[in-house]
């Protein structure tokens, strides 16, 4: 299968600054890249969808000033946390498909990066 | 609204024995249904999705849309079965977007 990475694993930042999470499709081109944020012993909930050179759509209740998607390139979407608090703390995943002629595609599942504001 | 319901938490069950998880899901369009699992230390990963209709791992899920479920099944779990199970929502328009639920962990024990 195809594979997905985030850099990095894990991160610890002071609150104030603003932390980048990478996430890099390996073996193919992602059309669609998926940010979801997943809180201890609980589910992912999807924060934004990008697309390859245009804005990312994000889903309600997620502040797009605070959170800063780029999907730059084929390969390559970044996430901003900007301006960190500790309740930014969480696992951030990211997923990406690879569009093609299936009406869904599977997503493909980065590994995750741990974010702790101190 | 979109929304899936996965009510077990927590599964445990012993090596041999059947397993079902359970999944339940609210979609006034037609739905595309997907399991996918998150073993120990590991990403998540697709398992199976309904539209193919089939069997991965000796799992199989069927769509039953009258009762809006999609229950996951094993007919003789293996301890390397133990892992996090999502049920996870597509909706139509293209979007891609998924829909997760809460998750069940299963453990088999030896």
């Amino acid at each position: 299968g195809a594979v997905v990475s985030q850099h990095p694993s894990w991160v610890i930042c002071k609150s104030g600054t603003s932390v980048k999470i990478e996430c890099r499709s390996l073996d193919f081109q992602a059309t669609t890249m998926f940010w979801y944020r997943q809180f201890p012993k609980q589910s992912l909930m999807l924060m934004a969808t990008s697309n390859e050179g245009s804005k990312a759509t994000y889903e309600q209740g997620v502040e797009k000033d605070k959170f800063l998607i780029n999907h730059a390139s084929l390969t390559l979407s970044t996430l901003t946390v900007t301006s960190a608090h500790p309740e930014d703390s969480s696992f951030y995943i990211c997923s990406s498909t690879s569009g093609g002629s299936a009406l869904y595609n599977e997503q493909f599942f980065g590994p995750g990066t741990r974010l702790t504001v101190l | 609204a979109q929304r899936v319901t996965q009510p077990e938490k927590l599964l445990s069950v012993f090596k041999g024995a059947p397993v079902e998880l359970k999944c339940n899901y609210s979609y006034s369009g037609s739905p595309e249904l997907f399991w996918y699992v998150q073993y120990s230390r590991q990403r998540l990963q697709l398992l199976l999705r309904h539209i193919s209709r089939e069997s991965i791992k000796g799992f199989t899920a069927d769509l039953n849309k009258g009762e809006t479920s999609f229950h996951l099944k094993k007919p003789f779990a293996q301890e390397e079965d133990s892992a996090m199970y999502y049920c996870a929502l597509a909706t139509q328009g293209g979007s891609e977007k998924l829909v997760f639920g809460k998750g069940t962990k299963l453990t088999v024990n030896p």
